[in-house]
């Protein structure tokens, strides 16, 4: 059970605006920043969203964070097939004194 | 390019130990706090443990505490994980991974991540 609550799955078609949720509580997202990562199919996650909604130089504009109280999201826009990928929220929790996740989202291009 | 290489990943039996390097190059590894996180076999992703730049702080998860230690080599731009008591459930890939921005402001990220070692834990 993952501290911070993604739905496990997502999907679009090609050109489609997908949104992703996270919902975490006032020791996470409540009162620190949210990071967003992208793992592609057996590789390593890589940074997709940093500071709530800061892309990293070379993440497309189609990738958008918003942070909204104790929950996040994050919008893809003009879906394409390389997107395909599951897709993790984070942030540190002062309760835990540790960094929490959430359980992932697998994004699937129709 | 900044990199990450993770070694050290083998199969242990339960009871085990196992010792876990992260190689850094091409940034300058004594200005940086450092993160393991893990990932066991078709699961999400599990932050593990926290060490600063100086080794002055650091951090466990509460399913890892006890049992593993995280230290740092400056001289040697190098990142380790000690793994004890290893159980069923540390079956995992293991990555370190770079922090950024402020721990003390919560405002953070992991920036970037390595390839990764496989940590498999069975008799």
């Amino acid at each position: 059970q993952s501290v911070l609550t993604q739905p496990p799955s997502a999907s679009g078609t090609p050109g489609q605006r997908v949104t992703i949720s996270c919902s975490g509580s006032s020791s996470n997202i409540g009162s620190n920043t949210v990071n967003w990562y992208q793992q592609l199919p057996g590789t390593a996650p890589k940074l997709l969203i940093h500071s709530n909604d800061q892309r990293p130089s070379g993440v497309p504009d189609r990738f958008s964070g918003s942070k909204s109280g104790t929950s996040d999201s994050l919008a893809i826009s003009g879906l394409q097939s390389e997107d395909e990928a599951d897709y993790y929220c984070a942030a540190w929790d002062d309760s835990l004194n540790g960094w929490v996740f959430g359980g992932g989202t697998k994004l699937t291009v129709l | 390019e900044v990199q990450l290489v993770e070694s050290g990943g083998d199969l242990v039996q339960p009871g085990g130990s196992l010792r876990l390097s992260c190689a850094a190059s091409e940034f300058t590894f004594n200005n940086y706090n450092m993160n393991w996180v893990r990932q066991a076999p078709g699961k999400g992703l599990e932050w593990v443990s926290y060490i600063s730049a100086s080794s002055s702080t650091i951090y466990y998860a509460d399913s890892v505490k006890g049992r593993f230690t995280i230290s740092r080599d400056n001289a040697q731009n190098s990142l380790y994980l000690q793994i004890n008591s290893l159980r069923a459930e540390d079956t995992a890939v293991y990555y370190c991974a770079r922090v950024l921005g402020n721990i003390l402001t919560g405002n953070n990220w992991f920036d970037p991540w390595g390839q990764g070692t496989l940590v498999t834990v069975s008799s």
